[in-house]
């Protein structure tokens, strides 16, 4: 079945620098990718998502690129502040039209001030 | 702002009782979900539904079961908590193929 791999599961950066967090997918047939953001005590919130028929996506600060051919597909924050420290998953529709994600392992990222 | 709403958020109880965690939303939803979150983070899909009188068991084999009367209503019940139990369950909603949003959560502790 499909899986989903997230690298790296922590990650520390200087408020100001950028972070990337990558995801591997196995089912070339997966066409949406969403990436959630978790605080703590909450449940995840979706903050950017692309479709399998776009190779970039870009919401201010936060942009998701997709390499179909390589099956990956990595969220980039840019300027890190304090308030993006969280859980960050990726995740792919799996099987397509089936109404179904499988999530990636989480990623803790802390945003050093 | 997601309508979806979990009740308790927090439940502590001892081997051998039942329970039935509740998710509600108010968006209309057909499709909703109810995960496992382990203390390490990773989300288990353990039931979904794809509408009313519709349940199916997610990937993750859990002894909990659901049901879906009500397009807004998912409950979760588990007959006999047992400490493996102890998890945090998430509840999700999503019309068709558009976002899916998640509950707060219930962090459930069995002693």
């Amino acid at each position: 079945g499909e899986n989903v791999e997230q690298h790296p599961s922590t990650l520390s950066v200087q408020e100001g620098d950028s972070a990337v967090i990558k995801c591997t997918y196995s089912d070339s047939a997966s066409n949406y990718f969403p990436w959630y953001k978790q605080e703590l005590g909450k449940g995840p919130q979706l903050i950017i998502d692309i479709r399998s028929n776009v190779g970039e996506k870009k919401d201010q600060r936060i942009a998701v690129t997709l390499n179909k051919t390589a099956k990956h597909f990595s969220l980039h924050i840019t300027e890190t502040q304090p308030e993006d420290s969280a859980v960050y998953f990726c995740a792919a529709s799996n099987p397509p039209g089936t109404y179904k994600y499988i999530f990636g392992t989480g990623t803790r990222l802390k945003v050093l001030a | 702002e997601a309508d979806i709403y979990q009740t308790p958020r927090y439940l502590v109880i001892g081997t051998g009782k039942k329970i039935t965690l509740e998710c509600s939303q108010t968006m209309g939803h057909d499709k909703m979900y109810w995960y496992q979150q382990d203390p390490g983070m990773e989300l288990h899909l353990i039931h979904y539904s794809y509408g009313v009188n519709s349940t199916e068991k997610g990937d993750l084999s859990s002894e909990s079961t659901v049901s879906r009367i009500r397009t807004e209503h998912f409950p979760l019940t588990l007959e006999s908590a047992r400490p493996s139990h102890t998890s945090q369950y998430l509840c999700a909603s999503r019309a068709g193929q558009r976002e899916q949003f998640f509950g707060p959560g219930t962090r459930l502790t069995v002693l």
